[in-house]
């Protein structure tokens, strides 16, 4: 079972429209939840990190199921700008390494 | 804002040499990263580095991989018989001390095609 999945996509969504796609993970030790974006063939950037009682930023919110192991995205009122590749992100801590442990991405179009 | 640089931001090599790829991580940071991605696949961590070694490998980072910080700016990724297989996205990343949640950034990459 891969570490971190999620449904690669494309997610084809209408500008103005919501969309929403999660992601599992499957180590239960698992600690820091991110969501990054990477537009393509660019360097992976934060969006933001996943706390355990949920978090919003703007017009993205994510979620965290620790129970079922799961993170999830949701953006509302959709732009074009945020059309890219959505990857999940895991970290289980570790002394000093703290690795990134990246999901294979999901990719989104917003269309006009 | 300061940001992680890379160089170069492409690389051709023949299958067999070395190469080095440089880093100039974010200048009070103290944790540096190697991360590949090779085209149209996931990101994949390559390696760890605090306190002038590392602190954790992955299986990718074999005997021919290695890492150093030579002076107090760069951290060189330096892989020493390229093979075909090499050929990806190298990006660098840093992180700051303190919360163990804080962000690592990333680095243009370096786009590494072995012939």
């Amino acid at each position: 079972r891969k570490e971190v999945e999620q449904d690669p996509g494309p997610f084809n969504v209408p500008e103005g429209a919501t969309v929403a796609f999660n992601c599992t993970y499957s180590n239960s030790a698992s600690q820091s939840f991110f969501w990054y974006r990477q537009d393509c063939r660019k360097e992976p950037k934060l969006l933001m990190s996943v706390y355990s009682s949920g978090n919003e930023d703007g017009r993205f919110t994510a979620q965290l199921n620790r129970a079922s192991q799961y993170i999830s995205l949701l953006i509302r009122d959709s732009k074009l700008s945020d059309s890219a590749t959505y990857l999940c992100v895991v970290i289980v801590i570790k002394a000093a390494g703290n690795k990134l442990t990246f999901g294979g991405g999901t990719r989104v179009l917003v269309k006009p | 804002e300061p940001e992680v640089t890379q160089t170069p931001s492409h690389q051709v090599t023949q299958m067999g040499q070395e190469v080095i790829l440089r880093c100039v991580p974010i200048s009070n940071h103290l944790y540096f990263y190697w991360y590949r991605q090779i085209l149209g696949q996931k990101v994949e961590f390559l390696v760890s580095f605090y306190n002038n070694e590392i602190s954790e490998k992955s299986e990718i980072f074999d005997d021919q991989f290695s890492v150093e910080r030579p002076d107090g700016s760069n951290f060189t990724l330096k892989i020493r018989s390229t093979k075909l297989e090499d050929s990806a996205m190298y990006f660098c990343a840093s992180r700051g001390t303190g919360s163990i949640q804080e962000t690592q950034y990333f680095g243009p990459g370096t786009r590494l095609l072995v012939l």
